[in-house]
């Protein structure tokens, strides 16, 4: 079975842009969750999706935005992109959105911002 | 809030040693708690997971972990190292009620296998 799938695998923007990342969950999957992993720190969560709906978000500014289709894959955006927002983008997927779920996740997007 | 401290950012141990990396985790209710590792350049894999029952959870590849509420503890251990533990290994928590908080996790452990 394929597990999560994220796209695309690296990103090279500047100070400004916009970016759209894009994940795949495992089949039969109904939640997704995105977390940013800056280098030589753990993940942090951002959001998470659960039947296009989100569950749950982070301490992330409002330049950060996702959605979920029907499908349930989904898509995480950033606005006006910071230097500090350099960092691997991971995405995870689980069943349901109970925090005991086991979250599986994708090999991430690493995003530099020049 | 929830939070995560993992003690040692690098941990190097012989093969064919005793692996023990160490998690504290901080949660106002009781807590799930995760280990997960993360090879070079991939995402990260779960090894085991704690949520209700046994204290003791043994997962893949050899691991196990013991959850210890009076220490509030969750350290991973493995008997016997090999090369391909060589890795980099992450405690993670979350709220055993609908918080909006997900899992947080600690800075990491990168374990060092010594041939």
């Amino acid at each position: 079975d394929a597990g999560v799938t994220q796209s695309p695998t690296h990103l090279i923007k500047t100070r400004g842009q916009h970016v759209t990342l894009r994940c795949s969950p495992i089949s039969g999957h109904k939640s997704v969750s995105w977390y940013q992993q800056v280098l030589g720190q753990g993940p942090q969560f951002i959001f998470q999706y659960y039947e296009k709906e989100e569950r749950g978000r982070g301490n992330f500014p409002d330049r950060f935005s996702a959605r979920q289709f029907p499908n349930y894959s989904s898509e995480l955006n950033v606005n006006a992109l910071l230097l500090g927002d350099s960092a691997l983008y991971l995405c995870a997927s689980s069943h349901a959105y109970q925090n005991q779920e086991t979250q599986y996740f994708g090999p991430g997007t690493r995003l530099l911002v020049l | 809030a929830q939070s995560v401290t993992q003690l040692g950012s690098h941990v190097s141990v012989s093969e064919g040693a005793l692996v023990l990396l160490r998690c504290n985790y901080s949660s106002s209710v009781p807590p799930y708690l995760f280990w997960y590792v993360q090879y070079p350049n991939q995402g990260l894999q779960l090894l085991l997971k704690y949520t209700t029952g046994a204290t003791l959870v043994k997962g893949i590849n050899g691991f196990e972990a013991e959850f210890k509420k009076s220490e509030t503890s969750f350290h991973l251990t493995k008997p016997s190292a090999h090369m391909s533990d060589a890795a980099e290994y992450f405690c993670a928590v979350s709220r055993s009620n609908f918080g909006n908080e997900k899992l947080t996790f600690g800075t990491g452990t990168r374990l060092t296998i010594i041939p």
